[in-house]
């Protein structure tokens, strides 16, 4: 089965760039929508954007100026970079598999999630 | 963006009980409509994609129905561990998720 872990730092400054790794293990890389989602505290849950491995990428419009998620097949991990980060980015941030069928895109496998605080 | 909105936001509810959560789309989305479970600290669990298909694994209890602008997703008969927040997801245009239902012990 499947499983998918993020990484990176839990403290980003304000201005700075955040930075996270998902490693995904027990299965393929290829062929999925790789996907970073997050929700800040007391909200609900934002999709970010993704990444398939044939190299396409989708970003939220609120967030594309600032985000830039890829993918490195050969370690089996893809990354997210959010740059000029500010205290509303403070948020818990999942990486996830995401499927297509039928044109419908969701996410059967997730992280657990790790808690990025924007803060000097 | 599409809106999605569900409702109610939160609801009680005993074990035993039949339960369902709404989610209405601003525009139609077909059935690009995805339903999933979120427990505080855990990731969350798709449940329900495609708007009615039951996810590998996922008891029989859930389901879920409609096309268009309305979905439901349906407890028949609630569980303890059934006790979290649902979210529904579309995919139809840029990827949103509704604003949560928690569905709490009564």
């Amino acid at each position: 089965q499947v499983q998918l872990q993020e990484s990176g730092p839990g403290l980003v400054k304000p201005s700075e760039t955040l930075a996270l790794t998902c490693t995904v293990s027990g299965g393929s890389i290829s062929s999925y929508y790789w996907s970073w989602i997050r929700q800040p505290p007391g909200k609900g849950l934002e999709w970010i954007g993704y990444v398939h491995t044939r190299g396409s990428t989708n970003y939220n419009p609120s967030l594309k100026s600032r985000v830039t998620i890829s993918v490195d097949t050969s370690k089996n991990q893809f990354s997210l970079n959010l740059s000029s980060v500010t205290a509303a980015d403070t948020a818990v941030y999942w990486c996830a598999r995401g499927i297509m069928v039928r044109g419908v895109i969701y996410f059967d496998s997730w992280g657990r999630g790790t808690l990025v605080t924007v803060s000097s | 963006d599409i809106q999605m909105t569900q409702s109610p936001s939160s609801l009680s509810a005993s074990v035993g009980d039949s339960v369902t959560i709404t989610c209405r789309a601003s525009q139609s989305i077909s059935t690009y409509l995805n339903w999933y479970q979120h427990k505080p600290g855990k990731a969350p669990k798709l449940l329900i994609y495609d708007a009615s298909s039951l996810q590998s694994g996922v008891p029989s209890r859930f389901s879920g129905s409609g096309s268009g602008t309305d979905f439901t997703l349906t407890i028949s008969s609630l569980q303890p561990e059934d006790f979290a927040t649902y979210y529904c997801q579309q995919s139809y245009s840029t990827l949103t998720f509704g604003g949560g239902t928690k569905v709490e012990i009564k």
